[in-house]
């Protein structure tokens, strides 16, 4: 059973950092791109990065491009959000997703398998 | 970027009632479309893929239809655990995008 599990969201104030970490058991980590979607309280689904199986294929929303980055460690089957200079309309849900294949062509990126989320709060 | 305009933003209907969806992409998007379903507090969970093939486990009331730029998912038969967001998600071009959301809520 794919299994993905979330961590390291938080109340951090505007400006700061945080990292987050998606756990991933159930499947064959490196043979999948994953993803990030983000959910502001209420709101909907927002896309936020993407990275191929081998993490040399990544893409960004233009909201967060250059803010945040996203990588992967094959060997520990785990994805990370390094987020930089974080504004209160970051706040939101993070989920970490599978793609439905390795993610070497980014227009057909695919989520399927979501974990449960890790909420982020930006706020002084 | 692909907008996707789902509609109706919401609607009210009770148990046994037949629901329809409908999401329209801005441009055209073969049948590159899934649905999700999302209950207060949980993950979104995926229903429907390639606009017409139900997810494993999931009740054979939900289907789905379309391609090209007009889609829609119907629930033949509404159940209690049926009420939730509904959301489309489009994956024909990059960025994936989604739909604004379809709450359904009980009548």
């Amino acid at each position: 059973e794919v299994q993905l599990v979330e961590s390291g969201g938080g109340l951090v104030q505007p400006g700061r950092s945080l990292r987050l970490s998606c756990a991933a058991s159930g499947f064959i980590f490196d043979a999948y791109g994953m993803h990030w979607v983000r959910q502001a309280p209420g709101k909907g689904l927002e896309w936020v990065s993407g990275i191929n199986r081998n993490g040399d294929n990544i893409g960004y929303a233009g909201s967060v491009r250059g803010r945040f980055t996203i990588s992967r460690d094959n060997a520990k089957s785990s994805l990370y959000l390094q987020m930089n200079s974080l504004r209160a309309e970051d706040t939101a849900f993070y989920y970490c997703a599978r793609d439905v294949s390795g993610g070497q062509y980014s227009s057909s990126w695919c989520p399927d398998h979501w974990g449960q989320g890790t909420l982020v709060i930006v706020s002084s | 970027d692909i907008q996707m305009t789902q509609s109706p933003s919401s609607l009210s209907a009770s148990v046994g009632d037949r629901v329809t969806i409908t999401c329209r992409a801005s441009q055209g998007i073969r049948n590159d479309l899934d649905w999700y379903q999302q209950k207060p507090g949980k993950a979104p969970k995926r229903l429907i893929y390639a606009a017409s093939s139900l997810q494993s486990g999931v009740p054979s009331r939900f289907s789905g239809s379309g391609s090209g730029t007009e889609f829609t998912l119907t629930i033949s038969s509404l159940q209690p655990e049926d009420f939730a967001t509904y959301y489309c998600l489009q994956h024909n071009s990059y960025p994936p995008t989604f739909g604004q959301g379809t709450k359904v809520e009980i009548k």
